[in-house]
Formats: structure tokens, sequence, C-alpha cells
């Protein structure tokens, strides 16, 4: 089955800590993203790649960074520098930066302990 | 101003009962409408999709665009348990990113 794979499901970082988050898609899709969703908002787009080693800033891409190394791969690392990490993360593809239709993946709670 | 504005609710109804779910958008570029379901804890599904103005019609499910006063719904009729979820609408021009409403949270209580 094709779709949008992200993991892990739960994610806990300390004070100071980098993490990745990971997502891996099989649709054969150029564009990819990252989304941020907390309580009550809508999904804040925090970086978008429009085709392989290829990424462009969102609105809230500050303490966070990417990569597109490969087209089915566009992990988001959450860094030191994001004071308030605490959401549900959100990848998303479509066929390419036009396309209006986004495909989603499960999302990930990162949590700060 | 916000670029899409939707009532959060949560939004009770009982089995049955027929649902219309509503945002306003503030940009008269955008071209590209479409409502996304969220089940709680997952990602966002494309449940509907309308380019300009105009209704259209998938099962249970009618979207509506009035462009001019800038008015997108989406009605559920015979709406089931299974419809519980959270509402998003979502729109675009044709060359910008897709710019979401913040949800509405839907129950439907058997």
């Amino acid at each position: 089955d094709g779709g949008i794979t992200q993991s892990p499901k739960y994610l806990f970082r300390k004070e100071g800590q980098n993490v990745t988050l990971s997502c891996e898609q099989n649709l054969n899709h150029d564009a990819m993203y990252w989304y941020r969703q907390d309580p009550g908002q809508g999904l804040r787009l925090i970086y978008y790649s429009q085709i392989v080693n290829d990424f462009q800033k969102g609105d809230i891409a500050e303490g966070y960074s990417v990569s597109r190394e490969k087209k089915e791969s566009f992990p988001l690392t959450v860094t030191s520098a994001q004071k308030n990490p605490t959401a549900f993360y959100l990848c998303a593809s479509s066929r390419d930066r036009g396309d209006e239709k986004l495909f989603f993946g499960s999302g990930t709670q990162l949590s700060v302990l | 101003q916000k670029e899409v504005e939707q009532d959060p609710g949560p939004l009770s109804v009982p089995e049955g009962a027929i649902v219309s779910l509503n945002c306003t958008y503030s940009n008269s570029a955008f071209q590209y409408f479409m409502w996304y379901r969220q089940y709680s804890r997952k990602g966002p599904e494309l449940l509907m999709y309308t380019y300009s103005s105009g209704n259209k019609e998938d099962g249970r499910f009618t979207a509506q665009v009035d462009k001019s006063s800038k008015y997108i719904s989406l009605f559920i009729r015979d709406s089931q348990p299974s419809d519980s979820a959270t509402y998003l609408c979502a729109t675009k021009t044709s060359y910008d990113k897709v710019i979401f409403g913040p949800g509405t949270s839907l129950s439907v209580i058997p």
C-alpha cells in the first residue's frame, strides 16, 4: 500500500537535546512538508521541499532543521533552540508543490521531559 | 485577521442529524477549497475538494463554496458516530501554500 510513514509515534525530549522525527513516503511524490499542530490551532508549516536536495522555510522554521537527500525521505530535527517543542508533528506529501491535495502521515507526538 | 477562520466547536449532534460545518476566508485569490477529516491523534485525510465556486457531492457529504461571500461549507447528511472527528477546512491560490483553518470538533451521539 502506498502512503506516508512517520516514526516514532511518541517521542520525549530532554532539555538541551536534539531529536529527529522520521518521514518516509512511497507515493513517488516530489513535494514533502512538515507541519506542527497545537490544540485549537490550524496546521502551521515548518519546512517544505519541492525536490531532492532542496528545501524552504515555512512560517515557523526557527528551532527546526530538515534534509532531503532522497525523494522518499524528509526527516525533521527539533533542535534545542526550539523552546516550546511539545506538539503533534505531521508530515505530508503532494505530487508536486502546486498540487493542492496533501497526503498525511499518522503523526508524531513530541513531549518534553 | 486570520486567513481562514472556523468555529472550533465542539459541536455535538444526535445520530442521523444533518451537520453543517463552516469556514470564512479573507483572500479573494483563493481558488482551491478542501475539507480534511482528522480522527483523534491521526493525520488528516482529504475528504472533499472543490475548485472555485459551486457545490460538490460525494455520498453523504456536500461541499459548498460561495466566493462572493468568501464562505465555505461542508454538509453531512444522516450523520453517523463514525463521523466524529475534527474537520479542517483548507484553501490555497494556484501558486501558494495550503492554508488550514483551526478545525471544528464534531461528536455524533448514538
